[in-house]
């Protein structure tokens, strides 16, 4: 079941900043929010990850609020190459020890020239 | 060069045939992964291998069997084949079983059950 929730869609001016939410409210402490996006019929591409503390990198910045149950990518001057569905996933430990990626239904983002 | 390569990229079967996907990864990675990606376009873990090791059943019918000749290489075999099996098929793989490690995809392999 998935951990994320997530709106199924947004839209987002060509130049501006994308600020994708998602929610994530049963995360535990030791949890950490992973973010992939999709391209059309190609593979999920990684973005992002975090535990506690914001991270940025050339792609994007993450912002994870103090209580962890939610957090938001920001992608900060959008192209209409960042057409995507963007995943924000949460990474488990599994009962046999080993982790595993539970992916959210993910938010398809369109970026409009 | 790309770096996880899947092959077909389209598959169109009869139910009932038996087919393989195959997966290979020059990343010089430990970990490679199968993924189901349904029409509703969640991801789900199928199987995971380190080492050419099974370390992940993701309660899959025993009609999908991975294999794993060596640590570049994860195929799926898939017998029987059912129409909700029809789904795209990702293979992926990272440097480690940690999970800590950004995971590389293939482009994914469109099955079509009719």
């Amino acid at each position: 079941d998935a951990k994320t929730t997530q709106p199924p869609s947004m839209d987002c001016a060509e130049g501006r900043a994308a600020n994708l939410p998602c929610n994530h409210s049963t995360i535990s402490g030791n949890e950490y929010v992973y973010w992939y996006r999709q391209i059309h019929s190609q593979g999920p591409q990684y973005i992002i990850h975090g535990l506690k503390n914001n991270e940025t990198n050339e792609m994007a910045s993450l912002i994870i609020t103090e209580d962890r149950k939610s957090s938001t990518l920001i992608l900060p001057h959008a192209t209409l190459r960042d057409t995507a569905v963007y995943y924000c996933i949460v990474r488990v430990a599994r009962k046999d020890s080993n982790y595993q990626l539970i992916w959210g239904a993910g938010t398809k983002l369109i970026i409009k020239p | 060069d790309t770096a996880v390569s899947q092959t077909p990229k389209y598959l169109v079967t009869q139910m009932g045939n038996d087919k393989s996907i195959k997966c290979e990864q020059n990343l010089g990675h430990d970990t490679m992964y199968w993924y189901k990606q349904d029409s509703k376009k969640f991801l789900k873990i199928m199987f995971s291998y380190n080492n050419k090791e099974l370390i992940i059943n993701e309660t899959v019918p025993n009609r999908f069997s991975p294999k794993s000749p060596d640590k570049a290489h994860l195929n799926l075999h898939i017998n029987s084949l059912e129409l909700g099996d029809s789904a795209v098929y990702f293979c992926a793989s990272s440097q480690d079983w940690t999970g800590r490690n950004t995971q590389y995809f293939g482009p994914g392999t469109r099955l079509t059950v009719l």
